[in-house]
């Protein structure tokens, strides 16, 4: 069965910052990974997908991640935050294992705040 | 394009009570998935709909059914409803010939069992 680890329930960073989100993931095969992003009262939103393809994957909203396999990692980040970026964002794995058999297990989340 | 919709927003019921939730999927898609989303969790996969049969199934008891229909929109319906069962209800819509790789989201709704 597949699993995600969020590092840190909270990340508080200032306006114009790195912005680090990391996510670590076990999968017993070949993962697809995946990071949301929730509003306040508000459903999931794509920022960017890992499908196999190039291991640096660009999303929207500036926003970048990295599939690592020797870390099992897929950590996300942004050069410079802007307060509009503050919202819960969440890590996910799915792992295709044929047919209509496809889910997406996600981490607990992670709230960013971005301080003016 | 309307996206993912779900019906109603918001809903309270009373404990033993029984709920029914409602989903129109993304255009063009034709799988329906739907999550539970407790207070300060990530969502939890409840079950997973396709050619209107039930493909998968997370970790929930039988109270929770569903139901998808031949214009592939879906229903949840949940019995006896327990204290537990409040959250926030998420429907994902996908497309199996892409592979369901792309899961599209409604902005879900707000369940408050009293």
């Amino acid at each position: 069965a597949q699993s995600v680890t969020q590092l840190g329930s909270h990340v508080s960073v200032s306006e114009g910052a790195l912005v680090l989100l990391r996510c670590n993931y076990s999968s017993s095969v070949p993962p697809y990974l995946f990071w949301y992003v929730q509003y306040p009262n508000q459903g999931l939103q794509l920022l960017l997908k890992y499908t196999s393809a190039a291991t640096l994957v660009k999303g929207i909203n500036g926003f970048e991640a990295e599939f690592k396999k020797s870390e099992t990692s897929f950590h996300l980040t942004k050069p410079s935050a802007h307060m509009s970026d503050a919202a819960e964002y969440f890590c996910a794995v799915s792992v295709n294992s044929g047919g209509s058999n496809y889910k997406l297990t996600f981490g607990k989340g992670t709230l960013l705040t971005v301080n003016p | 394009d309307a996206g993912v919709t779900q019906s109603p927003t918001h809903l309270i019921k009373t404990r033993g009570q029984q709920v029914t939730l409602r989903c129109s999927p993304k255009s063009g898609h034709d799988t329906v998935s739907w999550y539970q989303q407790a207070l300060g969790q990530g969502p939890q996969f409840i079950f997973q709909y396709y050619e209107e049969e039930e493909r998968q199934r997370g970790n929930f008891p039988d109270r929770f059914s569903g139901h998808q229909f031949p214009n592939y929109s879906s229903e949840l319906n949940v019995n006896a409803l327990l204290l537990g069962d409040s959250a926030l209800y998420l429907c994902a819509s996908s497309l199996i010939q892409a592979g369901n790789t792309e899961a599209f989201f409604g902005q879900g709704t707000r369940l408050t069992v009293v």
